[in-house]
C-alpha cells in the first residue's frame, strides 16, 4: 500500500459527459501528479501540483483540468469525454523526489 | 522531449533464471526510477538511481545507472513467479518539476 488513495476505482460514462477523479496524497506529501495510461500511449504525465499551485504541465488536453485543495487532495476533471479518453488515470504524490502511485481509476467511455 | 526505450518489450523465463531489462534515454538522465506494475494496477516503486555508476539492490533485484550511455539496467537474480509483471523505467526531466517520462514497459513472465 503506497498510502495514496484514489476514488472511484472504476467509472463508466457516456461520450460528452464530465467526470471528476479524486486523489488523496500520502500524509505530508505536498506534490501531486496526474498520469494517464492507455495501451497505445503508455503512461503519460498530465499535470503536477505543489502545495495548491500548478507546477508543471504535460500532455494534458484543454478538456481536462485539475486542482489541488488546501487539504492537499487533488481532483482531475475530464469533460466532453470521448471514446479515446478511456484509460487508467493514476495520481502520485511525493515529498522528496520519489513518486508513490495510487491504485488508479479505470475510466471507460461508451 | 525525452524518450525512454525499454528492451526487451517482453520476456519469458523459467523460474530460477537470471534476467536483465534495459532502459535507454534519448537525453541526459537526471534521475532514473524503476517501477513494477501488475496488469491494471498501480505502480510499485522499486528503486531510484541518481548518480552515474550508482547501483542499488532490493532483495533479488539490482539496478545500475550508466550516465555516459544514458542507460539503466535492471537485473533479477534467480527469478520467481512473484517477479512477474510489467517493469517500467521513468526518467526525471531535470530542474525542479520532477515530471516523469516513462518507457513503454517490459512484460515479464516467469514460468514455474
Amino acid at each position: 500500500d503506497s498510502g495514496v488513495t484514489q476514488t472511484p476505482k472504476h467509472l463508466i460514462t457516456a461520450t460528452g459527459q464530465r467526470v471528476t477523479l479524486r486523489c488523496s496524497p500520502r500524509s505530508g506529501d505536498l506534490s501531486v501528479y496526474w498520469y494517464q495510461q492507455s495501451l497505445d500511449q503508455g503512461l503519460q504525465f498530465l499535470i503536477q501540483y505543489y502545495n495548491g499551485e500548478e507546477r508543471a504541465k504535460g500532455n494534458i488536453l484543454e478538456r481536462f483540468s485539475a486542482q489541488q485543495f488546501p487539504d492537499l487532495h487533488s481532483e482531475l476533471n475530464l469533460s466532453s469525454l470521448e471514446l479515446g479518453d478511456s484509460a487508467l488515470y493514476f495520481c502520485a504524490s511525493s515529498s522528496s523526489g520519489t513518486q508513490y502511485f495510487g491504485p488508479g481509476t479505470r475510466l471507460t467511455v461508451t | 522531449s525525452q524518450e525512454l526505450e525499454q528492451s526487451p518489450q517482453s520476456l519469458i523465463v523459467q523460474e530460477g533464471k537470471n534476467l536483465t531489462i534495459n532502459c535507454t534515454s534519448s537525453k541526459t538522465l537526471y534521475g532514473l526510477y524503476w517501477y513494477k506494475q501488475k496488469y491494471g494496477e498501480g505502480l510499485i516503486f522499486l528503486m531510484m538511481l541518481q548518480k552515474g555508476g550508482e547501483e542499488k539492490s532490493h532483495e533479488k533485484i539490482t539496478a545500475k545507472l550508466d550516465e555516459k550511455k544514458q542507460q539503466s539496467s535492471l537485473h533479477i537474480t534467480a527469478s520467481q513467479p512473484s517477479h512477474a509483471g510489467i517493469y517500467l523505467c521513468g526518467a526525471a526531466s531535470g530542474g525542479s518539476n520532477y515530471k516523469l517520462t516513462f518507457g513503454k514497459g517490459t512484460l515479464l513472465t516467469v514460468n514455474p
